[in-house]
C-alpha cells in the first residue's frame, strides 16, 4: 500500500499569501497519478487537480499542481477566503487501495 | 453533470449492519465506476471499494473486504454500500463518488452529500 505524507499539518496565511502544500509518496507513482482536493466543512470534498498538474474545469487558475515521482506541490496565489479548508491528495498510481494523505488544514491567519 | 443522491443518517447498534443507497444521474451509470468512502470525525478519507454496475463485480479495500458489500441497481441507477458487524470505531460520514477510470486513472470527479452513520449502543 503506498503511503502519502502531507506538510504543514496546519497552514496559517493571510488573505493575498500564496501557499504551498508538500505530499510525498512512499513510493514512486506511475505516470504521475496524484490528484488534490479542497473539502470545506461539513461538505464534500472537490476534486481541484488530477494528473498531479492538470486543473479540473472551472477551478481557478490560482490553484497548480507540480511535481513528478514521489514529490508533489499544491500552489494557490493570491489567498482569497473560500480557500480556506483542507486539502487532501491522493494516489491511483499502483495497485488498490487508492490512499489519500492525512490532510493541511489551510486556515486565516 | 453527474449528480449524485445518498440516503439519510443512521443509528445503528454494534454488532448490527447498515446499508447506504446513491442514485445517479447525469452520467452513464452502467458504465461508471461508483466507489465508497467513509471519513470518520476529524480524520481523513478512506476509500473502501468500487463497483462498475455493468460487470457487477467490486472491487474492495483489503481493510473492509469481508465486511462491506457494494452493489448496484442497474434499473434505479443506484449503487449500495453494505458495512456489517459493525463497531464504534465504524461511525463516520460515508460518501459515494463517480471514479474517472480513463486511461487507468482512479480519481474522484463528482461526490455525494454524504451520510452520517453512527454507531451506538
Amino acid at each position: 500500500e503506498i503511503v502519502l505524507k502531507q506538510s504543514p499539518g496546519t497552514l496559517s496565511l493571510s488573505l493575498g499569501d500564496t501557499a504551498a502544500l508538500s505530499c510525498r509518496a512512499s513510493q514512486s507513482l506511475n505516470s504521475d497519478s496524484l490528484a488534490w482536493y479542497q473539502q470545506r466543512p461539513g461538505q464534500a470534498p472537490r476534486l481541484l487537480i488530477f494528473g498531479a498538474s492538470s486543473r479540473v474545469a472551472g477551478i481557478s487558475d490560482r490553484f497548480s499542481g507540480s511535481g513528478s515521482g514521489a514529490d508533489f506541490t499544491l500552489t494557490i496565489s493570491s489567498l482569497q477566503p473560500e480557500d480556506f479548508g483542507v486539502y487532501y491528495c491522493q494516489q491511483y498510481g499502483g495497485s488498490p487501495p487508492y490512499t489519500f494523505g492525512p490532510g493541511t488544514k489551510l486556515e486565516i491567519k | 453533470q453527474v449528480q449524485l443522491v445518498q440516503s439519510g443518517a443512521e443509528v445503528k447498534k454494534p454488532g448490527s449492519s447498515v446499508k447506504v443507497s446513491c442514485q445517479a444521474s447525469g452520467g452513464n451509470f452502467r458504465s461508471d465506476t461508483i466507489s465508497w468512502l467513509r471519513q470518520a470525525p476529524g480524520q481523513g478519507l478512506e476509500w473502501m471499494g468500487g463497483i462498475v454496475p455493468f460487470f457487477g463485480t467490486p472491487d474492495y479495500a483489503p481493510k473492509f473486504h469481508g465486511r462491506v458489500t457494494i452493489t448496484a441497481d442497474e434499473s434505479t441507477s443506484t449503487a449500495y454500500m453494505q458495512l456489517s458487524s459493525l463497531r464504534f470505531e465504524d461511525t463516520a460520514v460515508y460518501f459515494c463518488a463517480r471514479v474517472w477510470t480513463d486511461y487507468g486513472d482512479y480519481y474522484f470527479d463528482f461526490w455525494g452529500q454524504g451520510t452520517v452513520v453512527t454507531v451506538s449502543s
